[in-house]
């Protein structure tokens, strides 16, 4: 156990529906880190919070979006969701991110 | 955007053999982080290079940092199956998420 906790670990949806991922950072860590993972495009930075706030964009589409919570959980909203959004999406934390980050298992979203 | 390459994308071999992988940029990097990851999990940090020319030992896996921190190579002796796995670089020392390079898919055949 890794320490970061993700939720759910499967997801199957069909294509233009909306789902929320779900992620609790390890204890003590205030950045938080989602990330996209596919064969094709290897692991994807999407979008970084610090205690709350948005601290960094990567490659996240309009159609995404996330949150952190003043407990410092966070979530991740996928809408129209399309075919070629199925992937390993993946939650790390880390109390400063210069050493590490600490990465949870990830959801697996199929969509059909 | 740090680009980094890894080398090679897929290697398999025999147990008991020694290997080198390798994670190269033209960029100059504060530090280099190595993970690794098993099929359906999240990458777990192996070790954070910071020193030019710094060379870590994790039990069989060395890991060196080029002395201009532009590369990094990981070496794996008498490799054993419970070392398969995809090997991931990534720069460390940023505020932003990592960027991770596409990882070396490690198999290693009993």
């Amino acid at each position: 156990d890794s320490g970061v906790t993700q939720t759910p670990k499967h997801l199957i949806t069909a294509t233009g529906q909306r789902v929320t991922l779900r992620c609790s950072p390890r204890s003590g860590d205030l950045s938080v880190y989602w990330y996209q993972q596919s064969l094709d495009q290897g692991l994807q930075f999407l979008i970084q919070y610090y205690n709350g706030e948005e601290r960094a964009k990567g490659n996240i589409l309009e159609r995404f979006s996330a949150q952190q919570f003043p407990d410092l959980h966070s979530e991740l909203n996928l809408s129209s969701l399309e075919l070629g959004d199925s992937a390993l999406y993946f939650c790390a934390s880390s109390p400063s991110g210069d050493y590490g980050y600490t990465f949870g298992s990830g959801t697996r979203l199929t969509v059909v | 955007t740090q680009l980094l390459e890894q080398s090679p994308q897929f290697l398999s071999i025999q147990e008991g053999e020694n290997l080198t992988v390798y994670c190269n940029s033209s960029s100059v990097f504060s530090s280099l982080q190595w993970y690794r990851q098993e099929p359906g999990e999240g990458p777990v940090l192996l070790v954070t290079v910071v020193t030019g020319g710094e060379v870590k030992k994790l039990k069989r896996l060395t890991f060196q940092f080029g002395d201009a921190r532009k590369d990094s190579s990981l070496h794996i002796t008498a490799a054993q199956p419970g070392d398969t796995g995809l090997y991931l670089c990534a720069p460390g020392g940023g505020a932003d998420g990592l960027t991770f390079g596409k990882g070396t898919h490690l198999i290693i055949q009993p």
